[in-house]
């Protein structure tokens, strides 16, 4: 599997602010995405991050409030934007090599509070 | 739209007890599915993988069941021990290239010593 690492580990941050979270990865993937997992819940996919041209989002996401970039294959950025209370929620990356190999691996994840 | 989701929310064993976890699934074009482990504060780890042509896959004391003609999943710990109390996630992925993944709702398992 591989080695997934993001940054920050967790933050809190004032309403109307702006947080970039880093997710790195040990090896090149193919794909690459991001998700969200507000308290107590389950994970929602965000958007699907893709190499060298503008993500792809999920219904109830937009590029205004998620800005994603992706510069190469082992990273990747997501911005969250303006943001609020309702923010507040642990932000994922995941890895997957493509192909024939549909495994799926995580970060550890961003824990972002917004006050 | 379509979804995955789960039997149980919350799971009570004593330790060195088999432990069953059951996940249901509604769309029947899925053909990949995976369990997640998530320990407090750490993102999903991958547990066990299985492929809609399978109907079970064996791990590491870990056992995963397919059943698609009533469209269930379900993952199988043997001898649970305290360490894999967390929160399980079955995930079901409609396969080609869209690599997406549609989680379901999560159970709490709590190994008693």
């Amino acid at each position: 599997s591989a080695v997934i690492s993001q940054k920050p580990s967790r933050d809190i941050c004032q309403r109307g602010t702006s947080l970039t979270i880093q997710c790195q990865v040990d090896s090149q993937v193919t794909m690459m995405f991001w998700y969200r997992q507000q308290p107590g819940q389950s994970l929602t996919l965000i958007a699907t991050a893709n190499q060298g041209s503008e993500a792809t989002y999920e219904s109830g996401f937009v590029i205004d409030k998620f800005p994603i970039s992706r510069p190469n294959l082992t990273f990747s950025t997501l911005t969250v934007s303006n943001m609020s209370p309702e923010d507040s929620s642990i932000y994922l990356c995941s890895v997957a090599r493509g192909g024939e190999h549909n495994e799926q691996f995580f970060g550890p994840g961003t824990r972002l509070t917004v006050l | 739209g379509e979804s995955v989701g789960l039997h149980l929310p919350t799971l009570s064993v004593q330790e060195g007890d088999n432990s069953i976890i059951n996940c249901a699934y509604s769309n029947s074009a899925s053909d990949y599915f995976i369990w997640y482990k998530q320990e407090s504060g750490k993102g999903p780890q991958f547990i066990i993988d299985i492929r809609s042509n399978m109907d079970k896959r064996q791990g590491q004391r870990v056992t995963v069941l397919l059943n698609k003609t009533v469209k269930h999943l379900s993952l199988q710990i043997a001898a649970t021990q305290p360490g894999d109390s967390a929160v399980y996630f079955c995930a079901e992925n409609s396969g080609g290239s869209n690599y997406k993944l549609t989680f379901g709702k999560g159970t709490l398992l709590t190994v008693n010593p």
